[in-house]
């Protein structure tokens, strides 16, 4: 059974940093594309990037809201992903989720972490 | 504002056929990319639904269905169940964004 399990996340002052973590199992993690998408609460879903495998090179892509503030990487050897987010703003409060990636769709999914930036 | 237009809600009785609309633009859907349902049961997560436009995952009941013209997508219910109330959001990619979209979801209600 595939399962994603998000950690990290909690309530951080803006301009501060959180590294949010989903851990994988039931499927073989090297192979697997990654995503992570968030969610206000009672609002819509928002891409926020993506990582190869690295055999494909690893390089991630990240939405404009996002991009130079996070950063998406993987350990293989410890079937981890990861999400490191500098320089938070009030707006980047979500629940963040983890998903894993295939021809352009999300397979399956973590059940979220909540973040909340506030002062 | 998402990049994909979605109606907001829809409803409607046990047994009855409703359908949620997306419309895209030329740089996503109407350049080709495929669409994608997801299905989100109150305070979990979301559920691929429906991928590459018309085909369902295994488990997915054959209620639903999608299609896929132009620049627009529609998922469709038939058979209405009160097991059906929960979000539904399409997704596509966008060449202009370089990224992925989401529609703003629609809730669907039972009556």
């Amino acid at each position: 059974e595939v399962q994603l399990v998000e950690s990290g996340g909690g309530l951080v002052k803006p301009g501060g940093s959180l590294r949010l973590s989903c851990e994988a199992s039931g499927f073989t993690f090297t192979d697997a594309w990654f995503t992570w998408v968030r969610q206000v609460p009672g609002k819509g879903l928002e891409w926020v990037g993506r990582i190869r495998r690295n055999t494909e090179g690893g390089a991630a892509d990240y939405a404009a809201p996002v991009k130079d503030r996070f950063t998406i990487s993987r350990d293989d050897s410890k079937n981890a992903l990861f999400l490191q987010m500098n320089s938070l703003k009030t707006e980047d409060t979500a629940v963040y989720y983890c998903a894993t990636e295939s021809w352009w769709k999300f397979h399956n999914w973590g059940q979220g972490t909540l973040v909340t930036v506030s002062s | 504002q998402s990049v994909l237009t979605q109606p907001p809600s829809v409803s409607g009785a046990p047994g009855q056929r409703v359908t949620i609309s997306c419309t895209g633009s030329s740089s996503n859907i109407g350049a080709g990319y495929d669409v994608h349902w997801y299905q989100q049961l109150p305070g979990t997560a979301p559920k691929l639904l429906i991928y590459d436009n018309a085909n369902r995952p295994s488990g997915v009941p054959d209620r639903f269905s999608g299609s896929k013209s132009g620049t627009s997508a529609s998922l469709a219910i038939t058979g209405l169940q009160a097991e059906d109330e929960a979000d539904y959001y399409c997704q596509s990619y966008d060449n202009s964004l370089r990224g992925y979209v989401f529609g703003i979801g629609t809730k669907v209600t039972v009556l």
